[in-house]
C-alpha cells in the first residue's frame, strides 16, 4: 500500500480565497483524521471520521473550515475564505479499529 | 480532559551519547501511549506504543515503559546516532471507543557526529 496520500504538498494562496486539501487513506482504514501543526500550537485534532462519518468535529477552528468524505477512499478538507493565520501544515492520518494512525506527509498551506 | 506533556527541547546530543525525553500525561482509565518521530519535510511515523501498564516498547533501539504510578511514558536511546535526529512526539489514545490522539508539544533532538 503506498501510505496515506495527501494533496497538494504545498499550496501557497492569497488571503480570501478557498482552499481545498485533499486525502487519500490507506484501504481498509476506516477512521480518518485531519491535524493541523502549527509553531504556536503544535499538533491539534481538527475532525475525525469513523465509516465516511463525522464522529468529533470539536476542534474545527471556525465555520470557515468544512471538512467531507464522500466515501471511504477520499476526504476533503476546505478553508473558505482563507486567512493569514490558517498558514499551517495539514495531517490526514488513517487507522483500522486495532492498529495505530498512519499520517500522510502533510500539506503545507501558507496564506498570504 | 486529556493531555500530554511532553520534555521542552531542543535537545542537542553528540553521537553515541545517551538519551532521555521526558512524557508525563493526563488521563482517566488507561489509555495507550504511543511516541513518534518526525522527519525533516515528513509526516508522522510510529517509532513505539504500550497499550497497559508496566507494558514497554521497543524499536530501533529506543525504549518507553508506561508507568502508571507517575503517569509517564520516557523515550529513552542508550546510544543516539545522527540519523536519529528528528522530532518527537509523545501521544495518547484514550481508552474507550475514542480514536483520536492527543500530542505533546513535540521535542526536536539534533545528534551531532
Amino acid at each position: 500500500d503506498a501510505g496515506v496520500i495527501q494533496s497538494p504538498r504545498h499550496e501557497v494562496t492569497e488571503m480570501g480565497q478557498e482552499v481545498t486539501l485533499r486525502c487519500k487513506p490507506i484501504s481498509g482504514h476506516d477512521y480518518l483524521f485531519w491535524y493541523r501543526q502549527t509553531m504556536m500550537r503544535g499538533l491539534e485534532l481538527l475532525i475525525y471520521f469513523n465509516n465516511n462519518v463525522p464522529i468529533d468535529d470539536s476542534g474545527m477552528p471556525e465555520d470557515r473550515f468544512s471538512a467531507k468524505m464522500p466515501n471511504a477512499s477520499f476526504s476533503t478538507l476546505k478553508i473558505q475564505p482563507s486567512e493569514p493565520r490558517d498558514s499551517a501544515v495539514y495531517f490526514c492520518a488513517s487507522s483500522a479499529r486495532y492498529t495505530e494512525a498512519f499520517f500522510g506527509q502533510g500539506t503545507r498551506l501558507t496564506v498570504v | 480532559g486529556n493531555s500530554v506533556t511532553q520534555m521542552e527541547g531542543p535537545v542537542t546530543l553528540s553521537e553515541e551519547a545517551f538519551l532521555t525525553i521526558n512524557c508525563t500525561y493526563t488521563a482517566t482509565g488507561y489509555p495507550s501511549l504511543f511516541w513518534y518521530v518526525q522527519y525533516p519535510g515528513e509526516g508522522l511515523q510510529l517509532l513505539l506504543k504500550a497499550t497497559k501498564a508496566d507494558d514497554k516498547g521497543s524499536n530501533k533501539g529506543f525504549e518507553a515503559t508506561y508507568r502508571k504510578e507517575t503517569t509517564s511514558f520516557h523515550l529513552e536511546k542508550g546510544s543516539v546516532q545522527v540519523s536519529d535526529s528528528a522530532v518527537y512526539f509523545c501521544a495518547l489514545r484514550a481508552s474507550g471507543s475514542a480514536r483520536q490522539l492527543t500530542f505533546g508539544s513535540g521535542t526536536q533532538l539534533t545528534v551531532l557526529p
